[in-house]
C-alpha cells in the first residue's frame, strides 16, 4: 500500500478560489515533499518540509505538517487555470534508505 | 543549465522483448532514481543510485535492472517485457540521495508494450 495517500482524489474549483489537499501517511518520516505533475509529464518539486517543521510557504503555496496526526496539507491560494495538474505528496520514511514514496495524487482542475 | 534528460521519449515494444531507457542527470547531481508511473497512479520507486552504487531498490522483479556510469548518467533495462510494463518511466536526479533533498524529474519515457 502507498505510504502517502492524498485526499481528495479530485478537486474542481473556480479561478481565484483556494485549493486545499491533504496527505496522510502511516509511519514516521524524515521529511515530506509535494510535487506537481501536468498531463502525465515529469514531476515538478514544490516544497520540502522536514519533520521538525510545522509550516512552510512558497509564493501562493502553504504547506503544513502535523506529525502527531501523520498528515500534511497543501494550500494553493488564489488559484489560476495554470494550477490545473495532479499533486502528489512523497514521504521519506525514518530509518529507511532515503526512498521517497508517492501517493496516488489529487487531480486539481481550476476553471477559468 | 540543462535539466534532467531522458531518451527516448516514446517507445513501442512487443511482449518478450528487452528495452533500455537512458537518463542524464543535472550537472553536479550524483544521485539518480527511477520510477514507474502507471496511468492514474503515483510514481512507484524502482531504483536509486548514488555515486555509481545502488542505494535502494523497490518491489520490482529481477527483470528490471539499472546501472550508473562514471559521468552519473544512468540506464534502466527491462527484460522479457510484459503488457503490464506499459507505463511512463521517470528518472529523477538530486545532489544527494533522494529524500534528503528535492529531486528534479525528467519528462519521462512512455513505454507501450503490445
Amino acid at each position: 500500500s502507498q505510504q502517502g495517500e492524498e485526499d481528495p482524489q479530485a478537486l474542481s474549483i473556480q479561478e481565484g478560489e483556494n485549493a486545499t489537499m491533504n496527505c496522510s501517511y502511516k509511519t514516521s518520516i524524515n521529511n515530506l515533499q509535494w510535487y506537481r505533475q501536468n498531463s502525465g509529464r515529469g514531476l515538478v518539486h514544490l516544497i520540502l518540509i522536514r519533520s521538525n517543521e510545522r509550516e512552510k510557504h512558497s509564493g501562493r503555496l502553504r504547506v503544513t505538517l502535523d506529525t502527531s496526526k501523520k498528515s500534511s496539507s497543501l494550500l494553493i491560494t488564489a488559484s489560476r487555470a495554470a494550477d490545473t495538474a495532479s499533486y502528489f505528496c512523497a514521504t521519506d520514511v525514518t530509518g529507511g534508505s532515503y526512498i521517497p514514496t508517492f501517493g496516488r495524487g489529487t487531480s486539481l482542475i481550476v476553471h477559468p | 543549465d540543462a535539466g534532467v534528460t531522458q531518451s527516448p521519449t516514446h517507445l513501442i515494444k512487443t511482449r518478450g522483448q528487452q528495452v533500455t531507457l537512458r537518463c542524464s542527470p543535472i550537472s553536479g547531481h550524483k544521485s539518480v532514481s527511477w520510477y514507474q508511473q502507471v496511468l492514474g497512479q503515483g510514481p512507484q520507486f524502482i531504483f536509486q543510485y548514488y555515486e555509481k552504487e545502488e542505494r535502494g531498490r523497490g518491489n520490482f522483479p529481477d527483470r528490471f535492472s539499472a546501472r550508473q556510469f562514471p559521468n552519473y548518467s544512468s540506464e534502466l533495462n527491462v527484460n522479457a517485457l510484459l503488457l503490464g510494463d506499459s507505463a511512463l518511466y521517470l528518472c529523477a536526479s538530486s545532489y544527494t540521495p533522494a529524500g534528503s533533498y528535492e529531486q528534479y524529474f525528467g519528462p519521462g519515457t512512455r513505454l507501450t508494450v503490445t
